[in-house]
């Protein structure tokens, strides 16, 4: 059974830093691409970050270039966002997420773990 | 970058057939995925590709796409379909990941 486990969320103040963790299970961790969805109280969806199977590529939402840094563990089969800077806009729910391979379709989420900025 | 548009908000009677449409220039390139997210939880794939549906989603979920719309069928809608929805899918341009805003399906 697949799993992704999320940690890390919390109360942050403006400017501050936290580091988001995803513990992956039940399927082969390194044979895929991962990504961070946010998704702000009440709201949509929104892509945040994608990582390719061995760290070689990522890629990032406008919004958090230079801020945010995605990052795995293939040994660990763990997924990390660093995020630093953090602004007020940035709270929300942040889901680790699998993809099919090959494609944007998202078949796995985690439960996701809330980061809430405040001043 | 390109947009995805939905529809804020579809209503169906309980039984009866609804269309949840998805618009975007991406989508001329790409299939689009679509999920379902039921209050306090996280998105759930319902539909993918030209015509793929994951294990475990009822039959009653189709999609299907035609020029720069995609659209996901719920054939039949029941109560526990009242979620909202989203569509996906990638990007030609700018981000590689694009979601639509999402539609909210009541089941009357």
């Amino acid at each position: 059974e697949v799993q992704l486990v999320e940690s890390g969320g919390g109360v942050v103040q403006t400017g501050g830093s936290l580091r988001l963790s995803c513990a992956a299970s039940g399927f082969t961790f390194d044979d895929y691409a991962m990504h961070w969805v946010r998704q702000p109280p009440g709201k949509g969806l929104e892509w945040v970050s994608l990582i390719n199977w061995d760290g070689s590529s990522k890629d990032y939402t406008d919004s958090v270039k230079g801020r945010f840094t995605i990052s795995r563990d293939n040994t660990k089969n763990s997924l990390y966002l660093e995020m630093n800077s953090l602004r007020a806009d940035d709270t929300a729910f942040y889901y680790c997420v699998k993809t099919i391979w090959g494609s944007t379709a998202f078949d796995f989420w985690g439960q996701g773990t809330m980061v809430t900025v405040s001043s | 970058s390109s947009e995805l548009t939905q529809d804020p908000a579809v209503s169906v009677a309980l039984g009866q057939t609804v269309r949840i449409t998805c618009q975007g220039d991406s989508l001329r390139s790409y299939y689009a995925s679509w999920y379902q997210q039921r209050p306090g939880q996280a998105p759930v794939l319902v539909f993918y590709g030209e015509d793929n549906r994951p294990s475990g989603i009822p039959d009653r979920f189709s999609g299907s796409s035609s020029g720069d719309t995609a659209s996901l069928t719920i054939t039949g809608a029941q109560a526990e379909d009242e979620a909202d929805y989203y569509c996906n899918s990638r990007d030609s341009s700018g981000n590689p990941v694009l979601f639509a805003g999402g539609t909210k399906l009541t089941v009357l």
